[in-house]
């Protein structure tokens, strides 16, 4: 099945600096790639997704790159902000009616006022 | 519209206790997951459902067991539970059947077993 590795488990920036998490991905078969939000007590929500289609795609401060060849895709934040601390998870999803993903472990980012 | 619903909020019961973890959903999705999230191990696929009257295991399915009620409820049972089901539990829904794989997640279910 698909495994995910997303790198690093932490993170910690200061205010205004930009942010990198990486993840890297086993099946050659997925071909929507999902970031998910999660703050502290909530529930994991939506930021910003790619299709195997794209390269990159942005949002305002939050951009997402693929490499299909290289199996990676990565998440950049810049002109961080405090209220960006939160817990990231990165996904791989097959083109299934079931649409299963398989998620990387997350990322704690921490940013410093 | 109040899009993933889950009940209860929290949970306590004790070792060989049985419970059913409710959810549903308002926004016509074909497919439904369920998930444990324990600290630094991010999201675990538990079962999903495709469609009504479906439902496949996931990557920890041990111990658990779950009912595609209609198109909206998908359920979650512990028939016997254990120690090391202790954990957060999301429901989720996505409309896959329309290529739309983005996942709605339910406000989470806390469960304690002691």
């Amino acid at each position: 099945g698909e495994n995910v590795e997303q790198h690093p488990s932490t993170l910690s920036v200061q205010e205004g600096d930009s942010a990198v998490i990486k993840c890297t991905y086993s099946d050659s078969a997925s071909n929507y790639f999902p970031w998910y939000k999660q703050e502290l007590g909530k529930r994991p929500q939506l930021i910003i997704d790619i299709r195997s289609n794209v390269g990159e795609k942005k949002d305002q401060r939050i951009a997402v790159t693929l490499n299909k060849t290289a199996k990676h895709f990565s998440l950049h934040i810049t002109e961080t902000q405090p209220e960006d601390s939160a817990v990231y998870f990165c996904a791989a999803t097959r083109n299934t009616n079931a649409g299963k993903s398989t998620f990387g472990d997350g990322t704690t980012l921490t940013v410093k006022p | 519209n109040a899009g993933v619903t889950q009940t209860p909020k929290f949970q306590v019961l004790k070792t060989g206790q049985s419970m059913t973890l409710q959810c549903a959903q308002d926004m016509n999705h074909n497919s439904m997951y369920w998930y444990r999230q324990d600290p630094g191990m991010g999201l675990r696929l538990i079962y999903y459902s495709a469609s009504e009257g479906t439902t496949d295991k996931g990557e920890v399915p041990n111990g658990y067991n779950v009912s595609r009620l209609n198109k909206r409820e998908f359920s979650l049972r512990l028939e016997s539970a254990a120690p090391s089901q202790t954990s957060v539990y999301f429901c989720a829904s996505s409309d896959a059947s329309r290529g739309a794989y983005e996942q709605y997640f339910g406000p989470g279910t806390r469960l304690t077993v002691t």
